[in-house]
């Protein structure tokens, strides 16, 4: 059990367009999700925490208009990231947290979102 | 300083070798205290949490927690080519509701 999805895996597009990435939790409902960005060879960083239903908290230093995230079902977060730019380029994982009773901590990643601004 | 610091590596230790990981950790609030191992282009996967100061074992692996030193630990027993991996260690404050991640270790078991 707690599986989460990402779709795409890998994708490449052009610099200025606007790419979408989805994130599943496809057996349990997800109240809380969160998205991180991994540069090569470096650790997770914190982006976004998103509650369904609300709008998401963004960390320190990450711009909420070039990364915007909905959290529009129990089930389902997006990310897109806006007029990308070839400094955009990282591996985006998703987070999803079990719903309220379960450890705090716990949180159950997915595989991961590779995008390469060209 | 970063609240969470974990040498990048890469350790490469031999097949059946016991691989020796840590963290130390700046903020005493921290409660929670996780290691993760993630694989090549793979999202973490949850190996062992603990809460308080002490040791837990859970197969080939154990956990260790000094709070007094802000200082975390991963025992891996009888290596296999397969924990080939990196492994992050992360820490949580309930008042905070996130994971803190330290930069993870590359770590390589040889046959």
């Amino acid at each position: 059990g707690a599986v989460v999805s990402q779709h795409p895996s890998w994708v490449i597009c052009k610099s200025g367009t606007s790419v979408k990435i989805e994130c599943r939790s496809l057996d349990f409902q997800a109240t809380t999700m969160f998205w991180y960005r991994q540069f090569p060879k470096q650790s997770l960083m914190l982006m976004a925490t998103s509650n369904e239903g609300s709008k998401a908290t963004y960390e320190q230093g990450v711009e909420k208009d070039k990364f915007l995230i909905n959290h529009a079902s129990l089930t389902l977060s997006t990310l897109t990231v806006t007029s990308a730019h070839p400094e955009d380029s990282s591996f985006y994982i998703c987070s999803a947290a079990l719903p309220a009773g379960g450890p705090p901590y716990e949180q159950y990643f997915g595989p991961g979102t590779r995008l390469t601004v060209t | 300083q970063k609240e969470v610091e974990q040498d990048p590596g890469p350790l490469s230790v031999p097949e059946g070798a016991i691989v020796s990981l840590n963290c130390t950790y700046s903020n005493s609030a921290f409660q929670y205290f996780m290691w993760y191992r993630q694989y090549s282009r793979k999202g973490p996967e949850l190996l062992m949490y603990t809460y308080s100061s002490g040791n837990k074992e859970d197969g080939r692996f154990t956990a260790q927690v000094d709070k007094s030193s802000k200082y975390i630990s991963l025992f891996i027993r009888d290596s296999q080519p397969s924990d080939s991996a990196t492994y992050l260690c992360a820490v949580f404050k309930a008042a905070g509701n996130k994971l803190t991640f330290g930069g993870g270790t590359r770590v390589l078991v040889k046959p």
